[in-house]
């Protein structure tokens, strides 16, 4: 069965104080990985696509990484600006060729 | 560029109604998903449309749940009779076709039943 599994489930950090969200995942066909961030009452904003192991895209403080099991969402010298939930999902090469699986997110505090 | 646009943003109904969402994708997207959404649980699939086509509607309960994208106008997810259980947050994504491609969400409506 297709799983997205996203560790820890919360995480409060000081501001500048670096860290990494984990999202594994169990997938038949992975086509892609996205990383979204989520604000209270709004919608995901996409941040990041990896394709292939080894890949890793880079945004400001934001940095994606992906291996054949799991990617890493690494947050260098984060600020305040940058709480928020961070979703994890997949896209597998099912029947319809477009079924996305997300994870339960981690919500992240940055405390100034 | 404005966007998904999703409307109405809350919805208060009570046992029993009908409850209609709407959202209309971005410009030039053909391709349009529905995911609910419930505190403190991740986003899940409902059913993923083309204009005028389900393409896959297997997160969807089999009753009172409806989806249509027509022709002209926005997508709809439909929601007959609605239990307590319905309350939860709905988003609507759209994205350019098959293939890896981006999900662009919508803001979300939030539906409370009474």
């Amino acid at each position: 069965e297709d799983q997205v599994t996203q560790s820890p489930e919360a995480l409060r950090l000081q501001e500048g104080e670096s860290s990494s969200l984990n999202c594994s995942y169990t997938v038949s066909g992975l086509r892609g990985l996205f990383w979204y961030r989520q604000d209270p009452g709004k919608g995901p904003e996409f941040l990041f696509t990896l394709y292939s192991a080894g890949e890793e895209k880079e945004k400001e403080r934001l940095k994606a990484t992906l291996t054949k099991k799991e990617s890493f969402l690494h947050i260098t010298a984060p600020k305040p600006e940058d709480s928020a939930t961070y979703l994890c999902a997949v896209q597998t090469a099912s029947h319809t060729g477009n079924q996305f699986y997300f994870g339960t997110g981690t919500s992240l505090t940055v405390i100034p | 560029n404005a966007g998904v646009m999703q409307n109405p943003r809350h919805l208060v109904r009570r046992r029993g109604q009908e409850a209609r969402l709407r959202c209309s994708p971005m410009k030039g997207h053909s391709h349009v998903y529905w995911y609910r959404q419930l505190p403190e649980e991740g986003l899940k699939f409902m059913v993923y449309l083309q204009k005028e086509n389900i393409i896959d509607e297997s997160g969807m309960p089999k009753e009172r749940f409806s989806a249509e994208f027509p022709k002209e106008g926005p997508s709809i997810l439909r929601i007959q009779q609605v239990v307590r259980g319905d309350s939860a947050a709905y988003f609507c994504a759209s994205s350019l076709g098959s293939g890896a491609n981006v999900l662009t969400f919508g803001a979300g409506s939030r539906l409370t039943v009474l």
